[in-house]
């Protein structure tokens, strides 16, 4: 079966610090893989996408993650944090076999001022 | 960019009726949407794929009587809640696929809160 884990259901970090949020995936074929937040009662805000090419893909808000097929990982990195990136993080990934997004069981990330 | 609205934002209704929720792809044609469904503190768990002009696909599970979903047009998808329970309450999210991306990107609505009391 196809799935998303994301080992970590809080990740807690001290303003200023790098962040890394983790992700695993389990899909057929090449897989597109994304990641999104979500802040409180709102939908889902897209972060960054990787489809092919370069493994470190760089997105919205200074976040960027790094594709390692053989570990099959794309975690979410930040070389520093702020207070408002406070919120909740889902991984997701969209493999060929099927048309749907399959999304991890999301990562709160609470950064301390 | 692509931008997909929801309607509403939040509703509270009585045991027994029944809530319409909306979702708008705003100057882009949406021929399939997605309805998920989140309950507090886990992940989106996917209702239904929405193809315009044809019967949704439901997921497993997923009572098709209960969840009815319309696509009648190409920028317009709605979900009703029939019947509505307390159990039914959690937050609905939409999305619709970039033009012309298919699987490579999704765009997601704002979400309704809904509350049946």
């Amino acid at each position: 079966a196809q799935s998303v884990a994301q080992p970590e259901d809080q990740v807690n970090v001290a303003e200023g610090n790098p962040l890394t949020v983790k992700c695993t995936y389990s899909v057929s074929g090449n897989p597109y893989l994304f990641w999104y937040v979500q802040y409180p009662n709102r939908g889902l805000q897209f972060l960054l996408k990787y489809i092919t090419g370069d493994n470190l893909v760089k997105g919205s808000y200074g976040f960027e993650a790094e594709f390692n097929k053989s570990q099959t990982s794309f975690h979410l990195k930040k070389p520093s944090a702020l207070v408002s990136d406070s919120a909740l993080y889902f991984c997701a990934a969209h493999g060929g076999a099927t048309n749907k997004l399959i999304f991890g069981t999301g990562t709160l990330l609470a950064v301390q001022p | 960019g692509a931008v997909v609205s929801q309607h509403p934002s939040w509703v509270i209704c009585k045991s027994g009726t029944s809530v319409k929720i909306e979702c708008r792809s705003l100057d882009f044609q949406a021929t399939t949407m997605f309805w998920y469904r989140q309950f507090p503190k886990q992940s989106l768990m996917l209702m239904a794929t929405s193809n315009e002009g044809s019967k949704a696909t439901y997921e497993q599970g997923v009572e098709k009587d209960k969840f009815l979903i319309n696509h009648a047009s190409l920028t317009l998808s709605t979900l009703t809640v029939t019947s509505a329970h307390p159990e039914d309450s959690s937050f609905y999210i939409c999305s619709a696929t970039f033009p012309g991306q298919g699987r490579k990107g999704y765009t997601f609505g704002s979400g309704t809160r809904l509350t049946v009391v």
